[in-house]
């Protein structure tokens, strides 16, 4: 079965420098891995995927994610951090089930807390 | 307009009671779910809908009920309600038969059950 895992709770970084959440997946064969964001007392909303090509993927609101198959990594990462970027983050990976379809698996969440 | 809309936003209600939760999504997806998020802020999926056919039935207690009268509509019945339903319940929706299977949620219905 696929899985994915955040190993941090939260992350604390300054307004300005840069950031990365990080995640790593178990899966067998080809990965379709993502990110979602989700603000206080909202739902999740949908960063960026990785599905094939570039090992760099870029989103929405300046995130981009880098996809590393020998790490089996995936860590969402932004040049520099904002506060309002603080929120909670799920990695989450595909798993394509024996009886058709799909189920998503979601990480546990990290917590990024920016600074001002 | 949103994309994916549930009602109520709130719902406190006595243990031992029957409720509903209404999910409505416009975007023209063919798959709807249904997923529970605790007070640590796991999500953890219920259910899911195809074409209004129920494809994903996690180990939910019977008590809930998922029913999809169309392809935009999944509503979440459940009964005898327990304190343990406390949570925050999000629908969600894709379009699977795209692929990649790139979900939108729902703003979510917080569940209180004293």
């Amino acid at each position: 079965a696929q899985s994915v895992a955040q190993p941090e709770d939260q992350v604390n970084v300054a307004e300005g420098n840069p950031l990365t959440v990080k995640c790593t997946y178990s899966v067998s064969g080809n990965p379709y891995l993502f990110w979602y964001v989700q603000y206080p007392n909202r739902g999740l909303q949908f960063l960026l995927k990785y599905i094939t090509g570039d090992n760099l993927v870029k989103g929405s609101y300046g995130f981009e994610a880098e996809f590393n198959k020998s790490q089996t990594s995936f860590h969402l990462k932004k040049p520099s951090a904002l506060v309002s970027d603080s929120a909670l983050y799920f990695c989450a990976v595909r798993d394509l089930r024996n009886t058709g379809g799909f189920k998503t698996i979601f990480g546990a969440g990290t917590r990024l807390f920016v600074k001002a | 307009d949103t994309a994916v809309s549930q009602t109520p936003k709130y719902l406190v209600t006595q243990m031992g009671n029957d409720k509903s939760i209404k999910c409505e999504q416009n975007l023209g997806h063919d798959t709807m779910y249904w997923y529970k998020q605790d007070s640590k802020k796991f999500l953890k999926i219920m259910f899911s809908y195809n074409n209004k056919e129920l494809i994903i039935n996690e180990t939910v207690p019977n008590r809930f009920s998922p029913k999809s009268p169309d392809k935009a509509h999944l509503n979440l019945h459940i009964n005898s309600l327990e304190l343990g339903d406390s949570a925050v319940y999000f629908c969600a929706s894709s379009h699977q038969d795209r692929g990649t299977d790139t979900q939108y949620f729902g703003p979510g219905t917080r569940l209180t059950v004293l």
